[in-house]
């Protein structure tokens, strides 16, 4: 699987949009982009993936460029439970070969 | 949605003991499923992958008679941790995979994690 790059800790106020990134330059055709977030000493969560184009749920919006080499995680509307570490990770998603590896993703900290 | 379940949520056990943690898919069979390890400020590792009905796979430098995995069903896998001692103390989080349906997605859903601590 292509890695990813992600800043390792991000800041956001309260209420503000969180903008997280993420540099996935060596994705192949058929790779997905996924993001999931991990509150402290839960499960990961699944947010969101997309494959080309943004796409966007209740939870949040993917920004994909247009090469795929880059994305955008985006909250709108930041909260103090939004406070995570969110992975990134570019995968070959729908087949029965697929597994999810973690790299160390960002530590978002929302702050009131 | 997929609801993937582990138990216990968190156990004590003392060091040489053995210890198992269940890993349940609850709305969907699951024929394969995944566990990882994670330590304190860690990211999650992949330990090891499982299908039903056949041996685990583990990834390298996991100990496959340390970590016994048994996936007897498409809804239950487990983790025994053998003699376990301190240092296997970390959150362990499995994964079950659905086997695509109708939509064709394999999709793979995580349980809550198990925190174990040996003493």
């Amino acid at each position: 699987d292509a890695k990813t790059t992600q800043p390792t800790s991000m800041d956001c106020a309260e209420g503000r949009a969180a903008n997280l990134p993420c540099n996935h330059s060596t994705i192949s055709g058929n790779e997905y982009v996924y993001w999931y977030r991990q509150i402290h000493s839960q499960g990961p969560q699944y947010i969101i993936h997309g494959l080309k184009n943004n796409e966007t749920n209740e939870m949040a919006s993917l920004i994909i460029t247009e090469d795929r080499k880059s994305s955008t995680l985006i909250l709108p509307h930041a909260t103090l439970r939004d406070t995570a570490v969110y992975y990134c990770i570019v995968r070959v998603a729908f087949t029965s070969y697929d597994k999810v590896i973690f790299g160390p993703g960002t530590s978002l900290s929302v702050i009131p | 949605g997929a609801v993937v379940s582990q138990h216990p949520s968190r156990v004590i056990c003392k060091s040489g003991t053995s210890v198992k943690i269940e890993c349940r898919s609850l709305d969907f069979q699951a024929t394969t499923m995944f566990w990882y390890r994670q330590f304190p400020k860690q990211s999650l590792m992949l330990m090891a992958t499982s299908n039903e009905g056949s041996k685990a796979t583990y990834e390298q430098g996991v100990e496959k008679d340390k970590f016994l995995i048994n996936h007897a069903s498409l809804t239950l896998s487990t983790l025994t941790v053998t003699s376990a001692h301190p240092e296997d103390s970390s959150f362990y989080i499995c994964s079950a995979r659905d086997q695509g349906g109708t939509s064709g997605r394999y999709e793979q859903y995580f349980g809550p994690g198990t925190r174990l601590t040996v003493t």
